[in-house]
């Protein structure tokens, strides 16, 4: 079956860096996204990975290996408001999103 | 885990038709459910929300008489799209709460329409 994992919750101090990993397990890849959930906020769209490798974008960067079915999510500088949940997505050869459960991210002063 | 199932999974209709897309809950109750639309590589963009039994809350700028939504039991929601047009092709995922603090809100796979 088809299967992503992500830790359930992570706790950092504000001004650290915080790494989320996600592992995937599906029929066929056509890229892997991670979005930001504020409570009570739609998803907001932060990285899309086809290609292994480093992305960077400002605070965030993801990182993808396609050969070991995992990608993580890298939050540097942590604010307070970067309390939330990431959601890590992977579409299939269907092109169909298959969701991770969701990593809740707590930030401490 | 929960799982959340969208029907179709992938739609073309030519323009001036309606379509409509299926969120089912499988193994939960929920009885409120969001519809989201994805452009590619952008944030999704929250429609409207479900609530069964009553009428659904749309979103700032969503033509409620262009996308019907009905939620008519515990475990499935429709989002009609009526009269489609080019423009509305999208990807259109639903997602389903089984409480009300969103901290366990579940994804369906979504539901690419493509109208010509």
């Amino acid at each position: 079956g088809q299967n992503i994992d992500q830790p359930t919750e992570m706790t950092a101090t504000e001004g650290a860096i915080v790494q989320i990993n996600c592992t995937y397990q599906t029929s066929g890849f056509n890229g892997l996204f991670w979005y930001q959930q504020h409570a009570g906020e739609a998803p907001t769209f932060l990285s899309y990975n086809v290609l292994d490798g480093l992305e960077e974008k400002g605070r965030f960067s993801s990182f993808l290996s396609r050969s070991k079915g995992y990608s993580y999510l890298l939050l540097k500088e942590l604010q307070m408001k970067d309390s939330a949940s990431y959601l890590c997505a992977v579409m299939d050869s269907n092109y169909q999103l298959i969701w991770g459960a969701g990593t809740k991210l707590i930030i401490k002063p | 885990g929960a799982v959340v199932s969208q029907h179709p999974s992938r739609v073309i209709c030519k323009s001036g038709t309606s379509v409509k897309i299926e969120c089912r809950s499988l193994d939960f109750q929920a009885t409120t459910m969001f519809w989201y639309r994805q452009f590619p590589k952008q944030s999704l963009m929250l429609m409207a929300t479900s609530n069964e039994g009553s009428k659904a809350t749309y979103e700032q700028g969503v033509e409620k008489d262009k996308f019907l939504i009905n939620h008519a039991s515990l475990t499935l929601s429709t989002l009609t799209v009526t009269s489609a047009h080019p423009e509305d092709s999208s990807f259109y995922i639903c997602s389903a709460l089984t409480n009300r603090d969103l901290s366990e809100q579940y994804f369906g796979p979504g539901t690419r329409l493509t109208v010509t």
